[in-house]
């Protein structure tokens, strides 16, 4: 079974704070991408990431960065946390191919305070 | 570019009823289509996929049907359960000069009630 493990399902920041959501995935994806979900909105792309090292702007990407050192973790830094960051995010991972599926991490409830 | 339109919510539906989530995508080339599943509190699931025209995904009593003529991926299901209580959100991946992209509907939430 492919899995796709985000590192917190809840987390409470500031405004200002540097904020990491980590994801990791275990089945050799060449794919990885960062979502965020909000009501009426349905997800929105902010980063993904092809192979090491190399990343391409989504729909969202403005506030945001991106890290991907090894193959199977996609971390997303918040730079300075603002209250509209406030949000589900979602990360996912998948073949390289255009008939291959995405597969999701359990999400990231993210409140900035 | 390429874009998904999926039928609007919430839909509520009573147990055994006939389900349809209608969906239309528009895309430059020959994309995969995808319905995914996302229960409450998770991460979205896939619930089938059909990666070219004629072609019929199915899974868990569900079913769609990838009709290129009018750019269309409805999903069905024949008899509702409770347990299909869930956003669905209906999603297709063209391709690109840096692998694939993925396009996803807003997400249609179905309740289903006893």
């Amino acid at each position: 079974d492919v899995k796709v493990t985000q590192s917190s399902r809840y987390l409470v920041k500031r405004t200002g704070e540097k904020v990491f959501l980590e994801c990791v995935q275990d089945m050799d994806h060449e794919n990885m991408f960062w979502y965020r979900q909000d009501p009426g909105l349905g997800l929105r792309l902010i980063y993904f990431s092809y192979d090491v090292k190399m990343k391409e702007k989504g729909d969202i990407p403005e506030g945001y960065s991106v890290s991907r050192e090894k193959k199977e973790r996609f971390s997303l830094i918040l730079e300075s946390a603002s209250t509209n960051q406030t949000s589900m995010y979602l990360c996912a991972s998948s073949l390289f191919g255009f008939s291959y599926e995405q597969y999701f991490g359990p999400g990231t409830r993210l409140t900035v305070t | 570019g390429d874009s998904v339109t999926q039928m609007e919510g919430p839909v509520t539906l009573s147990e055994e009823a006939f389900l349809t989530i209608n969906c239309t995508y528009t895309a430059t080339g020959y994309p995969s289509l995808f319905w995914y599943v996302q229960y409450p509190g998770e991460g979205l699931q896939l619930l089938l996929k059909a990666t070219k025209a004629d072609d019929k995904g199915s899974n868990k009593g569900f079913e769609a049907t990838y009709r290129k003529e009018t750019t269309s991926f409805h999903l069905e299901k024949g008899s509702v359960q409770v347990s299909d209580s869930a956003v669905y959100f209906c999603a297709l991946s063209d391709r690109s000069n840096t692998g694939n992209q993925f396009y996803f509907g807003t997400g249609t939430s179905l309740t289903v009630i006893p």
